[in-house]
């Protein structure tokens, strides 16, 4: 496709479950970016890879979290054992190059609720 | 370490009334500074930015912004606010280096008024 794509749109898990968030890049970016937005706040970074070095991952804010991006393409953003604080919007972004004047593009993002 | 604060976290205009919404950045390095815009459960678009040529930058949806070192502002204006305006902003800063995260503001809720 010519945008960023995420799977699922919506989720909704128990508190405990494990939940899997897919992100597809636009073909051929290098840089892929996770970010959460909880309700009415701005992005907050979680974690960066380039290709599929996990460069950065300082925003991931437990253990519970984990990322990967095995072939350099897609990624996926797993959370072990969800938590209500966890409800979230998840963004997924790719960038062409490591410029960091590049454009960032951004997926439609997964919507976690945790019951 | 960066930072962006956004002045209003909601802000009502009429229709055909300018739009102000401020940006101001806090970096040790020089920064690229972004727009981006927010539809109800969609993701966000770029709308501008500024990565050190001209100090004002035109975007899409005739809006632009203003970067003032001495201010450390980046504030977006467009002269005649439509319906179709009404969406959350974000500023962002990142580092003009190989590799940066994009630090996002908390953003400003515009709602533009028949």
């Amino acid at each position: 496709g010519a945008g960023v794509s995420q799977s699922p749109r919506y989720k909704v898990a128990k508190r405990g479950q494990d939940v899997a968030l897919r992100c597809d890049p636009i073909s051929g970016h290098v840089s892929l970016f996770w970010y959460q937005q909880a309700l009415g706040q701005g992005p907050e970074f979680l974690t960066y890879f380039q290709n599929e070095a996990q460069l950065d991952k300082s925003g991931l804010p437990s253990d519970r979290f984990f990322a990967e991006r095995p072939e350099g393409s897609v990624s996926t953003l797993k959370i072990q054992r969800t938590q209500q604080e966890d409800s979230a919007v998840y963004l997924c972004a790719s960038s062409p190059t490591l410029d960091s004047g590049n454009t960032i593009y951004f997926g439609e993002g997964s919507w976690l609720t945790v019951v | 370490a960066q930072s962006v604060t956004q002045l209003g976290s909601h802000v009502s205009v009429s229709e055909g009334a300018l739009v102000l919404l401020r940006c101001n950045y806090s970096s040790s390095v020089p920064p690229y500074l972004f727009w981006y815009v927010q539809y109800p459960n969609q993701g966000l678009q770029l709308l501008l930015k500024y990565t050190s040529a001209a100090t004002l930058v035109k975007g899409i949806n005739g809006f632009e912004a203003e970067f003032k070192k001495s201010e450390t502002s980046f504030h977006l204006t467009k002269p005649s606010a439509h319906m179709s305006d009404a969406a959350e902003y974000f500023c962002a800063v990142r580092r003009q280096t190989s590799y940066d995260k994009v630090i996002f503001g908390p953003g400003t809720s515009l709602s533009v008024i028949p």
